[in-house]
């Protein structure tokens, strides 16, 4: 138990449907993050917030969409997504994200999806 | 561009000592994380190097030489639950953190 939580687990969605993945940190982090890990590559970095604000969005389709209502949730809201979308996302969370002291990334289970 | 390179796949023998390591390209530098990651779970942290030498943290070690791009996961006494990917992550002078895609460590009895 990392004190990040992600719901679902699982999710397989239709390439029409708008599904929402949500991420929740109980670590008092002032930092969110959304990765995307597809089998043998790296950890894809998607979306950053600091203290509710994204700093980060590297390329990402708009078909990604994310919400970080607080410094305690974030969300990734998917819509008309495509089959080579299927990986694991990783929600993270640390204390800080911006230039200073480098703080470790405490990672959640991550949301296994498959878009058919 | 930045890259991160560390081997696919390495295999070990349960009680063995195992070396994976890890060389870096990146713009700048701040640090460099080691995470293990079990198959369908999250990755957890495991180390933090920044400057020069050789970290022991139980039957665990990470060595860094800035000057090389270079850093090594040692991990002694192998045991069957070792058996998972650890990934490299680089801090570069953006503070913005490179991922290289694990190796794969598989302990046999």
């Amino acid at each position: 138990e990392t004190g990040v939580t992600q719901t679902p687990r699982h999710l397989v969605m239709g390439m029409t449907n708008k599904k929402s993945l949500k991420c929740e940190q109980h670590l008092g982090h002032n930092a969110m993050y959304w990765y995307k890990q597809s089998a043998k590559k790296p950890l894809e970095l998607m979306f950053v917030y600091n203290f509710k604000e994204q700093t980060e969005n590297n390329s990402v389709p708009s078909r990604f969409s994310p919400e970080c209502p607080n410094s305690s949730h974030l969300f990734l809201h998917l819509h008309t997504l495509q089959p080579e979308d299927s990986a694991l996302y990783l929600c993270a969370s640390s204390q800080d994200s911006t230039s200073g002291p480098s703080y470790e990334q405490y990672f959640g289970p991550g949301t296994r999806l498959t878009v058919t | 561009g930045q890259n991160i390179d560390q081997p696919t796949e390495m295999t070990a023998t349960e009680g063995a000592i195992v070396q994976i390591n890890c060389t870096y390209q990146t713009s700048g530098f701040n640090g460099l994380f080691w995470y293990q990651q079990h198959a369908g779970e999250a990755p957890t942290f495991l180390s933090y190097n920044v400057l020069d030498g050789l970290e022991e943290k139980g039957r665990f070690s990470s060595f860094l030489s800035r000057s090389k791009g270079y850093s090594y996961l040692l991990l002694k006494e192998l045991q069957m639950k070792d058996s998972a990917s650890y990934l490299c992550a680089v801090i570069n002078s953006n503070y913005q953190l490179i991922w290289g895609a694990g190796t794969k460590l598989i302990i046999k009895p």
